[in-house]
């Protein structure tokens, strides 16, 4: 299995939702990462996970709640979003965090209403 | 945090073409990244060069690396119209920080 499994694939939220998004890779890789990515724009990195603990919090507001429950899996909790908060968050995972590709899922689209 | 500019924005090509894209950072890296991205959906990697490398080959695909002109440089022989697409560099750390730059829009024309 050389795919990272992200779920859903499009979700639709109210601002007062509470919602989780799921990802999944069973290649044995000790990295997980989240990224969110607006339209016609790079991906923003927001988390990363090595080891199943968090290494790396790039400054994100809490509404946002990582969790990584085992090496295979990697959830992102939302909570109390805003509409700017619409975007495509894609989830990879690597080998190690220095030296190694990454493996993206194919994301999930987030709209906020 | 975007650490990378991408040069040119866009390119159109003929199908047989060579594509050059060109990235330039600012701070120190690890490694440099270059992905592809078809649609916005999930990105693919494409290759990996190490900071005390200078050139790499993969298929198809050449890239370079100049760290005293933090710059790097994709080159895509013999363009096919399957290889409309993004394309991102992304600069690597040993921390795990992989920062995208702004990325080039290629079209192939067949």
């Amino acid at each position: 299995d050389t795919e990272v499994t992200q779920t859903p694939k499009h979700l639709v939220m109210g601002m007062t939702n509470k919602k989780s998004l799921k990802c999944e890779q069973h290649m044995g890789h000790r990295a997980m990462y989240w990224y969110k990515q607006k339209a016609k724009k790079p991906p923003e990195l927001m988390f990363v996970y090595s080891y199943e603990k968090l290494s790396i919090n790039e400054s994100v507001p809490s509404r946002f709640s990582p969790e990584c429950p085992n090496s295979s899996l990697l959830n992102l909790h939302l909570h109390a979003l805003q509409p700017e908060d619409s975007a495509l968050y894609l989830c990879a995972s690597s080998q190690g965090v220095a030296n190694y590709g990454y493996t993206f899922g194919s994301g999930t689209r987030l709209t906020v209403v | 945090s975007q650490q990378g500019e991408e040069d040119p924005q866009a390119l159109s090509i003929q199908e047989g073409e060579n594509a050059t894209m060109n990235c330039s950072y600012k701070t120190s890296i690890n490694n440099l990244q270059w992905y592809r991205q078809n649609s916005g959906r999930g990105l693919v990697h494409l290759i990996l060069i190490r900071s005390n490398e200078r050139e790499k080959h993969s298929g198809r695909l050449r890239v370079t690396l100049d760290t005293s002109k933090k710059s790097s440089s994709l080159l895509i022989t013999a363009s096919r119209a399957a290889d409309t697409a993004s394309y991102f560099c992304a600069t690597g750390s040993n921390t795990g920080k992989l920062i995208f730059g702004q990325g080039t829009t290629l079209q192939v024309k067949p």
